[in-house]
């Protein structure tokens, strides 16, 4: 059982432009969200994150996007860069210690 | 420097064997996790702890055992019992926080491969 989705696998865009990856969730119950980064052979680490009570954080490139009403959030990548490839992983959670990874999209940024 | 690391970064080991992933932090946060990753799939929860001689089971718990005897090592014990060992494993921790939320910070993984 799925509760955080991530269906494009893989995203490919140009040196430059705008990176966006989507993430869907089930449980109307996660109040807290983040995004991770993953470079191959190593952990996770934090990138950004947003509460159920916005809509919208930004920190620096990176900007998050919450659509409560329909469980829906996104990460915009502006612009994006060679050193943005890897796997992103959107988590979401409903109390301290239960978070719930998405399947990850691997982000290609080509020069 | 503070960090998490867990060792080794490869491991094998036969069918039938126990094996023990190692967890250490000295960040000093309470809570510290397992997650298992698989092709294709998200981190999945293994176990996870928010204090010292305490721990709860995540989504996958079956075949795995934990102990939590320091606050700063969470071993992760891979039982013959579980059916498909062979996967990447992640540990992280994070300050506890019963009325705020914390992002985890990862370790480099261990791939345990069963032969």
């Amino acid at each position: 059982d799925q509760q955080v989705k991530q269906n494009s696998p893989s995203l490919s865009v140009q040196e430059g432009r705008i990176s966006i990856l989507n993430c869907d969730y089930t449980n109307s119950m996660f109040d807290y969200f983040l995004w991770y980064k993953k470079y191959p052979a190593e952990g996770p680490t934090f990138l950004i994150s947003i509460s159920s009570i916005k809509d919208k954080n930004e920190d620096g490139r990176f900007t998050v996007f919450l659509n409560k009403s329909a469980k829906h959030l996104s990460l915009h990548i502006v612009p994006s860069q060679p050193g943005d490839s890897a796997v992103y992983f959107c988590a979401a959670s409903a109390r301290v210690g239960d978070m719930r990874f998405g399947a990850g999209t691997r982000l290609t940024v080509k020069p | 420097d503070g960090g998490i690391t867990q060792s080794p970064k490869y491991l094998f080991r036969k069918e039938g064997q126990n094996v023990t992933l190692s967890c250490e932090q000295n960040l000093n946060h309470d809570a510290m996790y397992w997650y298992r990753q698989d092709p294709g799939q998200g981190l999945r929860l293994i176990y996870y702890s928010q204090i010292v001689n305490d721990f709860q089971k995540g989504d996958i718990a079956e075949g795995y055992s934990v102990s939590r005897e320091k606050k700063e090592s969470f071993p992760l014990t891979v039982t013959s019992a579980q059916k498909n060992p062979t996967a990447f494993y992640l540990c992280a921790s994070s300050i506890k926080g019963p009325f705020s939320y914390n992002e985890q910070f990862f370790g480099p993984g261990t791939r345990l491969t069963v032969l």
